[in-house]
């Protein structure tokens, strides 16, 4: 059964905290990616990573920043959490390849940024 | 513009009828669709992908695409209760997934 699991459900932090969001995936998928969720305005793409220490910019990656060290963790970092962060953050995994390679997800972590 | 574009609703049917879903994407480079539903509260989850010009059924579900038109539409028969939950279009090019904002979608008993 495939997996991908964020580190925590809910989390409460402080304006102005670095805060780490973690995923790891349990599938060997090369391709990882950070979306947020707000509504009305659907998944944005943070960022995403294709491999080992590889990186792109997604949509929206202003106030984060990502770290891939190994292929089945995937971080995201909020360098100064501020209140517009507060958010739904998904975490999805999907192999290498271009046609129906289906996108994975976590079960998702509420941020509130106070 | 936005790169996945879809209606938010809420689409309304009843019980039975046929559901339409549409998207319409920016990049004509974009190789493969996917659609995802997402009940509330919780993950996204995968319905089915296309990408090839035509239609794909799989049960009730039959997803059709016309890339000369950049557009992608789920149609969904015989709409249950169930099916009640935001359905989310995606476009992958080159490694990147992108979405559309979502159409709730409301099947009235």
């Amino acid at each position: 059964d495939v997996k991908v699991t964020q580190s925590s459900r809910y989390l409460v932090k402080r304006t102005g905290e670095k805060v780490f969001l973690e995923c790891v995936q349990d599938m060997d998928h090369e391709n990882m990616f950070w979306y947020r969720q707000d509504p009305g305005l659907g998944l944005r793409l943070i960022y995403f990573s294709y491999d080992v220490k590889m990186k792109e910019k997604g949509d929206i990656p202003e106030g984060y920043s990502v770290s891939r060290e190994k292929k089945e963790r995937f971080s995201l970092i909020l360098e100064s959490a501020s209140t517009n962060q507060t958010s739904m953050y998904l975490c999805a995994s999907s192999p290498l390849g271009q046609g129906g390679t289906e996108a994975f997800f976590g079960q998702g972590t509420r941020l509130t940024v106070v | 513009q936005k790169e996945v574009e879809q209606n938010s609703g809420p689409l309304s049917v009843p019980e039975g009828a046929i559901a339409s879903l549409n998207c319409t994407y920016s990049d004509r480079g974009s190789q493969s669709f996917f659609w995802y539903r997402q009940y509330s509260g919780k993950s996204p989850e995968l319905i089915m992908f296309i990408y090839s010009n035509g239609d794909k059924e799989d049960g009730r579900f039959t997803a059709q695409l016309n890339k000369a038109s950049q557009y992608v539409s789920l149609l969904i028969r015989d709409s249950q209760p169930s099916d009640s939950a935001t359905y989310l279009c995606a476009v992958r090019n080159t490694g990147k997934l992108i979405f559309g904002q979502g159409t709730t979608l409301q099947v009235k008993p």
